[in-house]
């Protein structure tokens, strides 16, 4: 059965620095969406994708992320400059779309900043 | 803003018992999804309900939406142990036709004991 993954499953990194985080949706999926969960709470929305543009964006989203569908299969989330906060688990989710219909989640990315 | 809230935010409850999941929201949607999240994986799709009265069940668990009422529900059946997880609703509301960005529900966090 399809699934979406996602690499690396587990990233520690120093504060400040640059991580990408990287999801490889279903492949005929068309969307695709970050999502984030701080540990113990509940799933947040980061961005949606779709024709190789952001679509919609949530206020966590700021000028330190940015996304990226670099060739056909890969979807990449990229934080430029980390800070502890951003310590969470990262989810890529996919969806074929256009109606509506249930969205897939990846397995996650657990970023942990120091 | 749009604003989910399940409850109760923790559930401890025997095998064989039936208990209910609320979900409530503050915005008119008719687009509700159901996940189960397991401790440290990723989020299953339970339940797609796409319309007012929309109801579905798989095995022990049965979700139902009340779009007028702004609820869903999901109900056990007769708990067995493997039922222990985190259950999130989440809601689209108003996103771009097709652009589905979805709003997370605080999660109910369910135990069933032997």
């Amino acid at each position: 059965e399809p699934e979406v993954t996602q690499t690396p499953s587990h990233q520690v990194t120093q504060m400040g620095q640059e991580v990408i985080l990287r999801c490889v949706p279903i492949s005929n999926h068309l969307y695709f969406y970050w999502y984030r969960q701080i540990l113990g709470q509940k799933v947040e929305f980061l961005v949606s994708f779709y024709n190789n543009e952001i679509s919609e964006k949530s206020e966590i989203f700021d000028d330190q992320f940015s996304v990226e569908r670099p060739d056909g299969s890969n979807f990449t989330l990229k934080i430029r400059s980390t800070k502890l906060e951003d310590s969470a688990m990262y989810f890529c989710a996919s969806r074929f779309g256009p109606s509506y219909n249930e969205q897939f989640f990846g397995p996650g990315t657990r970023l942990t900043v120091l | 803003e749009l604003k989910v809230e399940q409850n109760p935010l923790f559930l401890s409850m025997q095998e064989g018992k039936n208990y209910t999941i609320y979900c409530n929201y503050s915005t008119t949607s008719d687009r509700l999804y159901w996940y189960r999240q397991d401790p440290g994986k990723s989020l299953e799709s339970l339940f797609v309900l796409l319309s007012n009265g929309a109801v579905k069940q798989e095995g022990r668990l049965m979700a139902s939406l009340d779009t007028k009422a702004r609820l869903s529900t999901l109900h056990i059946t007769a708990a067995v142990h493997d039922l222990s997880a985190t259950y999130f609703c989440a809601v689209d509301a108003g996103s771009n036709f097709g652009n589905e960005k979805l709003t997370f529900g605080t999660g109910t966090r369910l135990t069933i004991i032997p």
